[in-house]
């Protein structure tokens, strides 16, 4: 299957820094990738659509200027949380739609475990 | 948008029983139907989809039945080892755009727990 890595898979900061996290597909192009966001025992809440090349489409109730995408290649999508604040703590994971005979199938990052003190 | 009821949202079996979850959705244009696993703090892993001109699929222990009449799919874990021990995610995907989007709708989860 299509292999989506996700880089860092944890990370503590101060409230007040900025977080970057990246999403890399690394058998296969990906155009799209869906960034997701996770709270303990809870399922999994699309946060925004990363389209390469353009801007991202962001969920309702997700601010666009906090959560920053960029996805300026076809294998690179980066989610940087800006002013991140203890609210902010969660599990952050990548996905992306598989390339060639996987056509739908939607293959997920590692995660990234995000932690605001 | 599609919304997607899972339940039980827990479910205890013991080790060789099945496990059943199921999964409701409410937009009969959605036609792609997958089920992930995810254990503690890792990605969540597909472990089988079913496509909305099938109604049943099955891979080794697991299957999925899909019943699109009523709206509902269901996982059926049989022969159940401990390591089957995970978080159940079903999902579908909304209508404007169907599959090709790639965005999915993911039901609230079930916490399957099988007992040696």
């Amino acid at each position: 299957g299509a292999v989506v890595s996700q880089h860092p898979s944890r990370v503590i900061c101060k409230s007040g820094t900025s977080v970057k996290i990246e999403c890399r597909s690394l058998d296969f192009q990906a155009t799209t990738m869906f960034w997701y966001r996770q709270f303990p025992k809870q399922s999994l809440m699309l946060m925004a659509t990363s389209n390469e090349g353009s801007k991202a489409t962001y969920e309702q109730g997700v601010e666009k200027d906090k959560f920053l995408i960029n996805h300026a290649s076809l294998t690179l999508s980066t989610l940087t949380v800006t002013s991140a604040h203890p609210e902010d703590s969660s599990f952050y994971i990548c996905s992306a739609r598989g390339g060639w005979g996987t056509n739908e199938k939607l293959f997920f990052g590692s995660g990234t475990q995000l932690s605001v003190l | 948008g599609e919304n997607v009821e899972q339940h039980p949202s827990t479910l205890s079996v013991q080790e060789g029983d099945s496990a059943v979850i199921k999964c409701t959705y409410s937009d009969s244009a959605s036609n792609y139907f997958p089920w992930y696993k995810q254990e503690l703090g890792k990605r969540p892993q597909l472990i089988i989809d079913i496509r909305s001109n099938v109604g049943e699929k099955k891979d080794q222990r697991i299957a999925v039945t899909l019943n699109k009449t009523a709206k509902h799919f269901s996982l059926h874990i049989t022969e159940t080892q401990p390591e089957d021990s995970a978080v159940y995610f079903c999902a579908a995907p909304p209508s404007r755009g169907g599959t090709s989007y790639g965005k999915l709708t993911f039901g609230q989860g079930t916490i399957l727990t099988v007992h040696p």
